[in-house]
């Protein structure tokens, strides 16, 4: 069935560690995940993406990675600051074009 | 540019009330979609709307329902409270019409506690 989780429910980083979170997937289908930032009182907020046709994407600071072979992504964050502090959810498409299906999350800590 | 506007933020209601949340997506996008969110399921999906036609529903029961606008407006509809309905209602839009092209774009949330 489909289901999305995380490896670590917490992460605490020190101020200027890279930083990262692991997500595993089960749905084959999927070809589309995207990672998203949650802080404290705020709505999910788009972080990067990443296509099934790719095993690699870099942003600002950020890395996804893709292993189709074990259904496994990963958002690496370097230089973690303290503002990275939030839930991070990965989520994955299971091959729709309308919907999503998240993570649990990881609550990531940064200690200055 | 505007983002997603949510309203209300936060609302308490009592088991067997109903409740409307509603939802404005940034302009120029045609696609709503609605999620819940709770601490022990994490976030769900409700239903995604296009043009005013539902494209795809979760796993809810029939006591969430939804409808979008001809300006792209939606709101939905939680009839006949439960205490587990108490959640954070998260409302997201999209520019692409073909769905799942690109970013979807999240409101704050309205957060429904249910008494």
């Amino acid at each position: 069935g489909e289901s999305v989780g995380l490896h670590l429910p917490t992460l605490s980083v020190q101020e200027g560690d890279n930083s990262i979170i692991n997500c595993a997937y089960s749905n084959s289908a999927s070809d589309y995940f995207i990672w998203y930032k949650q802080e404290s009182g705020k709505g999910p907020q788009f972080i990067i993406d990443i296509r099934s046709n790719m095993d690699k994407r870099q942003g600002q600071r950020v890395t996804v990675l893709l292993n189709k072979t074990v259904k496994h992504l990963s958002l690496q964050i370097a230089a973690t600051q303290p503002g990275d502090s939030a839930v991070y959810f990965c989520a994955e498409n299971g091959g729709s074009n309308y919907k999503l299906t998240f993570g649990k999350g990881t609550l990531l800590t940064v200690n200055p | 540019k505007a983002g997603v506007t949510q309203t209300p933020r936060y609302l308490i209601k009592t088991r067997g009330q109903q409740v409307t949340l509603s939802c404005s997506p940034i302009s120029g996008h045609r696609s709503v979609s609605w999620y819940q969110q709770t601490p022990g399921q994490g976030l769900q999906f409700l239903f995604e709307y296009f043009s005013e036609t539902q494209r795809n529903k979760g796993n809810f029961p029939g006591r969430f329902s939804g409808r979008q606008f001809s300006n792209s407006r939606s709101e939905m509809n939680v009839s006949t409270l439960e205490l587990g309905d108490s959640a954070l209602y998260l409302c997201a839009s999209s520019l692409a019409a073909g769905g799942l092209k690109g970013e979807l774009f999240f409101g704050e949330g309205s957060r429904l506690t249910v008494l």
